[in-house]
């Protein structure tokens, strides 16, 4: 059963706008939370993280909500560039050492 | 800072062979953590080292294992491959403290014929 969910597979933007990523999560105990970039046969990227104890995070152009009642998060990214282009993975920490728990990841594509 | 090293970058193997994949974490981070991204699966968890021990373990099967050295470097090994072990790599390193972030390699990509 999956624990943290990416429900989009694919999202298409027009350069400029925003882009919003979504994830559900399942486990309550979750209590950190963060994004990663990745391209095609590399390693994600870290983008972002928060805490549970915050509701959200920002960092130039991207930002991360934290609904906790709705164990949701999203990731804001404004405005798009054609750059950000890849699959962008939410992970949790996995309420064990060392153990992130990733969704299956939804593929941005940033038209120019 | 230099980042995550991980070698080899590619590797071919066949069906019964056994395999070996190397990682160096950043300077400093004692935590390696190894994960298998597969289209089917994603990334999956595979296991934790830090500070020489295996913390964490995911559900893997025991031909996949692991170590640590004192200066954090890590290995993985898998014996007798399958060709469902065709997958790519990563090892991720942190300090090791609670929700820490980590930082990723860029993988070793193992095809099993």
């Amino acid at each position: 059963d999956q624990q943290v969910k990416q429900n989009s597979p694919s999202l298409s933007v027009q350069e400029g706008r925003i882009s919003i990523l979504n994830c559900d999560y399942t486990n309550s105990m979750f209590d950190y939370f963060l994004w990663y970039k990745k391209y095609p046969a590399e390693g994600p990227t870290f983008l972002i993280s928060i805490s549970s104890i915050k509701d959200k995070n920002e960092d130039g152009r991207f930002t991360v909500f934290l609904n906790k009642s709705a164990k949701h998060l999203s990731l804001h990214i404004v405005p798009s560039q054609p750059g950000d282009s890849a699959v962008y993975f939410c992970a949790a920490n996995g309420g064990s050492q060392g153990n992130l728990i990733f969704g299956k990841g939804t593929k941005l594509s940033v038209k120019p | 800072k230099a980042g995550v090293t991980q070698t080899p970058r590619y590797l071919i193997k066949t069906r019964g062979q056994q395999v070996t994949l190397s990682c160096s974490p950043i300077s400093g981070h004692r935590s390696v953590s190894w994960y298998q991204q597969t289209p089917g699966q994603g990334l999956q968890f595979l296991f934790e080292y830090f500070s020489e021990t295996q913390r964490n373990k995911g559900n893997f099967p025991g031909r996949f294992s692991g170590r640590q050295f004192s200066n954090s470097r890590s290995e993985m090994n898998v014996s007798t491959l399958e060709l469902g072990d065709s997958a790519l790599y990563l090892c991720a390193s942190s300090r090791g403290d609670w929700a820490e972030t980590q930082y990723f390699g860029p993988g070793t990509r193992l095809l099993v014929l």
